[in-house]
């Protein structure tokens, strides 16, 4: 089974929409990370957030952590070409040190 | 080095034969993953390093695979007997250590049984 469930899979918009994924679990996390992947590189880390309720903003991106850390959100306002790419959340359980990752969403940003 | 390296870049191989991946991890980094990546999908864990601790190996999917770490940073990904259901990128990633710490990732090995 799936420990992060991601939504949606795929998300294709217009520059200068919004849009937000979700990241949700039916466990509680110590802190819940987002990368952002490329086609041909690795992902990279854009945030880690560890405080239930927590938001955090990186410049247009904004991330929230729930409240009972179970689940996650990420909001870009205005979206560019240049955020096109595959968003993955990632998080290690209270007991569990790997680093598991969900199924991602694949953004496309049409100019 | 400057970030995670890994070698090779894509391996082609035919069915049957056995694959050596290479990762070296961020100098002084102790934790190292090993994911598997299936086209356009999310990571797969398979192995997890940590210092000199015994290895979290619950995400190998056979006993085809095989990982070790040597001096606690050179790591190598084994894949006997490949199939063609083994092509995937698999990435190799390293951390300071456990806990809410940044993953580093390589750039991956393309990986192509046929």
């Amino acid at each position: 089974t799936q420990l992060l469930e991601q939504s949606p899979q795929f998300l294709s918009i217009q520059e200068g929409e919004n849009l937000t994924v979700y990241c949700n679990s039916s466990s509680v996390f110590s802190s819940l990370q987002w990368y952002r992947q490329e086609p041909g590189e690795g992902p990279v880390l854009l945030v880690t957030v560890v405080t239930g309720g927590e938001v955090k903003k990186l410049k247009r991106l904004t991330f929230q952590f729930g409240d009972a850390r179970k689940d996650s959100s990420l909001h870009i306002t205005a979206a560019q070409p240049g955020d096109t790419g595959l968003y993955l959340c990632a998080a290690r359980g209270s007991n569990d040190y790997k680093l598991s990752f969900g199924a991602g969403t694949t953004v496309t940003v049409r100019a | 080095g400057a970030g995670v390296s890994q070698s090779p870049s894509n391996k082609v191989t035919e069915k049957g034969k056995d694959v050596e991946l290479r990762c070296d991890p961020i100098s002084g980094h102790t934790a190292l993953y090993w994911y598997r990546q299936s086209l356009g999908q999310g990571l797969e864990f398979l192995i997890y390093f940590q210092g000199n601790s015994a290895p979290d190996k619950s995400g190998l999917p056979s006993d085809r695979f095989s990982a070790e770490r040597t001096g606690g940073s050179v790591s190598t990904l084994t894949i006997q007997r490949t199939q063609q259901e083994d092509s995937a990128v698999y990435l190799c990633a390293s951390s300071l250590r456990w806990g809410n710490t940044e993953a580093f990732f390589g750039q991956g090995t393309r990986l192509t049984v046929v």
